[in-house]
């Protein structure tokens, strides 16, 4: 069975502060990583990943996958009280091009 | 609109009423995807339709649970004879194809009582 683990569960910390939030996943065959942020309601998107080693990065966030070491970190520093969220981590593999399997995500709460 | 559209936003039922589920994703969007989110557990795939068909149901978790999507566009979710494990977060995505970034809508909280 597919399976994505996501570390730490949450985690607290204070505006301005750097973070580092963890996917590990062993799935059967590979195809791609993607990572979201949910606030209240929807999960929003924030990238995807397919190659190893090339760093995706939008403002203060960024990502990179290790497809030897099965494992992708999404960084967000100078953090500020609206990066507050679940952040979740997906994962295509298998037979299937379709179906997302997430880890039940991080909670982060960045404090003023 | 813009983004997937849901509705109900909330829905609060009596244990063995169905209840119906509509989801409006993106124009254009030809993926659509139903998800369940309960508390404490991840996003747990449904099933997906590509137009109006939908070559994988493996993740409906009873045969209370069906779906259809008319005209490649507006989806339901109908549960039958709903259950209080049935609770959750219904989430609805659409994408522009397969294995393409999925886009979430707000989602109907469904409670059962």
């Amino acid at each position: 069975e597919d399976k994505v683990v996501q570390s730490p569960l949450s985690l607290v910390v204070h505006e301005g502060d750097t973070v580092t939030l963890n996917c590990s996943y062993e799935v059967t065959n590979f195809r791609s990583l993607l990572w979201y942020k949910q606030e209240k309601k929807a999960p929003t998107f924030l990238f995807m990943l397919t190659s190893s080693g090339i760093e995706k990065k939008s403002g203060r966030l960024s990502s990179i996958l290790d497809k030897k070491e099965l494992f992708s970190i999404l960084n967000i520093t100078a953090t500020q009280t609206g990066d507050s969220a679940i952040y979740l981590c997906a994962v295509y593999s298998g037979g299937s091009n379709y179906k997302l399997t997430f880890g039940k995500g991080t909670l982060l709460t960045v404090n003023p | 609109g813009a983004g997937v559209s849901q509705s109900p936003s909330n829905k609060v039922t009596e244990k063995g009423k169905d209840v119906e589920l509509r989801c409006d994703p993106i124009s254009g969007h030809t993926a659509l995807y139903w998800y369940r989110q309960s508390l404490g557990q991840g996003l747990e795939f449904l099933i997906y339709f590509q137009g109006n068909s939908a070559p994988d149901k493996s993740g409906l978790p009873s045969d209370r649970f069906s779906a259809e999507r008319t005209g490649g566009s507006v989806s339901t979710l109908t549960i039958q004879r709903t259950q209080q494990e049935d609770s959750a977060v219904y989430l609805c995505a659409s994408s522009f194809g397969v294995e393409q970034p999925q886009h979430f809508g707000d989602g109907t909280r469904l409670s059962i009582l």
